[in-house]
């Protein structure tokens, strides 16, 4: 597609939910990021893939994040047993090589009540 | 890690009148600095992006400027127009973390017309 869709858009749970957020990056995109954006706050990394490996996971903040990009593509980011604190934006962008900008895509809305 | 602040947090300016935002970094290793623009319930779009081995870059209306001396970088918007309202992040890559942007907590500008 032409630009990085994100599905839900929005998503409420109720804690102790597993929910599961969806990220379509550009085609031919070879590293995609996931970040977290808390109301008023600047977007935080999460995790990194480059093609399927995921090289970086250092900003999950807990055991109970889990992302993956099984085929190098579409990407999940899992969340299970979910707190309000987890309440946020999640982003996910991807980049065509490491270095670019990325292109975000527009966010899920997660609410967890 | 690296640690990217930014001010003002928010800004009124005036349509017609030049807007700049500021933005310090902590690691002289940091080589890339993008500016994003945010608009409301859409994610952080791409404007305008330097490199730690330029010094200014314009685009348009739109200009950046990076002293890498004091570690310290700005976006200048001239002859704003209500459409620039939004909420604009500085970033800054840190080249040993692999491909983790750090982003600043965000300015919100609003043109009056």
């Amino acid at each position: 597609g032409a630009g990085v869709s994100q599905s839900p858009r929005y998503k409420v749970a109720k804690r102790g939910q597993d929910v599961a957020l969806r990220c379509d990056p550009i085609s031919g995109h070879v590293s995609l990021f996931w970040y977290q954006q808390a109301l008023g706050q600047g977007p935080e990394f999460l995790t990194y893939f480059q093609n399927e490996a995921q090289l970086d996971k250092s900003g999950l903040p807990s055991d109970r994040f889990f992302a993956e990009r099984p085929e190098g593509s579409v990407s999940t980011l899992k969340i299970q047993r979910t707190q309000q604190e987890d309440s946020a934006v999640y982003l996910c962008a991807s980049s065509l090589r490491q270095g670019h900008g990325y292109t975000f895509g527009s966010g899920t809305r997660l609410t967890v009540v | 890690g690296e640690n990217v602040e930014q001010h003002p947090s928010t800004l009124s300016v005036q349509e017609g009148d030049s807007a700049v935002i500021k933005c310090t970094y902590s690691d002289s290793a940091s080589n890339y600095f993008p500016w994003y623009k945010q608009e409301l319930g859409k994610g952080p779009q791409l404007i305008i992006d330097i490199r730690s081995n330029v010094g200014e870059k314009k685009d348009q209306r739109i200009a950046v400027t990076l002293n890498k001396t004091a570690k310290h970088f700005s976006l200048h918007i001239t002859e704003t127009q209500p459409e620039d309202s939004a909420v604009y992040f500085c970033a800054a890559k840190l080249v040993s973390t692999g491909n983790q942007f750090y982003f600043g907590t965000g300015t919100s500008l609003t043109v009056i017309p």
